[in-house]
């Protein structure tokens, strides 16, 4: 079955990095996107970008430009979500979505959120 | 942007109840909207997609309807596994954008 399993919990300090990865399997991982999605605590859910997982491009919402790098490690299936210079208002569970079919945008599977903290 | 008006953002009902989520978008997307549960420690399930369409697995008590700007998420009689959060999501256009979400409890 498909299954999007990410990494594990973070705790970090204001301007330090972070990198989420995101595993695929159960499909072949360069048939379709991969989208990452920002939840902070008690709010709603904000699309970030995606990356076509053929060509490694990336396009990042107007809001995630700068410090997010969204990249691949295409032979190991696997997405990757790095945020430089941390800020507190990045505390948030973080998620990779796909969609349903090519071509769509409805988000069939989920990876089970990664939570970064930052805080001093 | 196009921005997702979601309400109530809070609904009780009691097994057996029906109950509507509406979703409200800032323009016209079409039949563009999904909608997804977010139960504690579970992914996130997509539940119906272009508006109306059941997702595979969803149960049949479960509806869509709506197209242009105005949307509603109906649960015919409930079940006690409902609960959860509701979200809708647009994507007639980039960014995506979603709901502000509805917390459902099961009195």
């Amino acid at each position: 079955q498909i299954q999007l399993v990410q990494s594990g919990p973070e705790l970090k300090k204001p301007g330090e990095s972070v990198k989420i990865s995101c595993k695929a399997s159960g499909y072949t991982f360069t048939d379709y996107a991969m989208h990452w999605v920002k939840q902070a605590p008690g709010k709603g859910l904000k699309w970030m970008g995606w990356i076509n997982t053929y060509t490694g491009k990336p396009t990042y919402a107007d809001d995630f430009k700068g410090r997010f790098v969204f990249s691949l490690e295409a032979s190991a299936s696997t997405a990757n979500l790095q945020i430089s210079n941390l800020k507190n208002e990045d505390t948030a569970t973080y998620f990779c979505a796909r969609a349903f079919n090519y071509g769509s945008y409805a988000f069939a599977y989920w990876g089970q959120g990664t939570l970064v903290t930052v805080s001093s | 942007d196009v921005q997702m008006t979601q309400s109530p953002s809070y609904l009780a009902a009691s097994p057996g109840e029906s109950v509507s989520i509406s979703c409200k978008a800032s323009k016209s997307i079409s039949n563009y909207l999904a909608w997804y549960q977010q139960k504690p420690g579970e992914a996130y399930k997509l539940l119906i997609y272009s508006g109306s369409t059941l997702q595979s697995g969803t149960p049949s008590r479960f509806s869509g309807s709506g197209s242009g700007t105005d949307f509603t998420l109906t649960i015919r009689s409930l079940e006690p596994e409902d609960f959860g959060l509701y979200y809708c999501q647009q994507y007639y256009e980039k960014p995506l954008t979603f709901g502000s979400g509805t917390k459902l409890e099961i009195k």
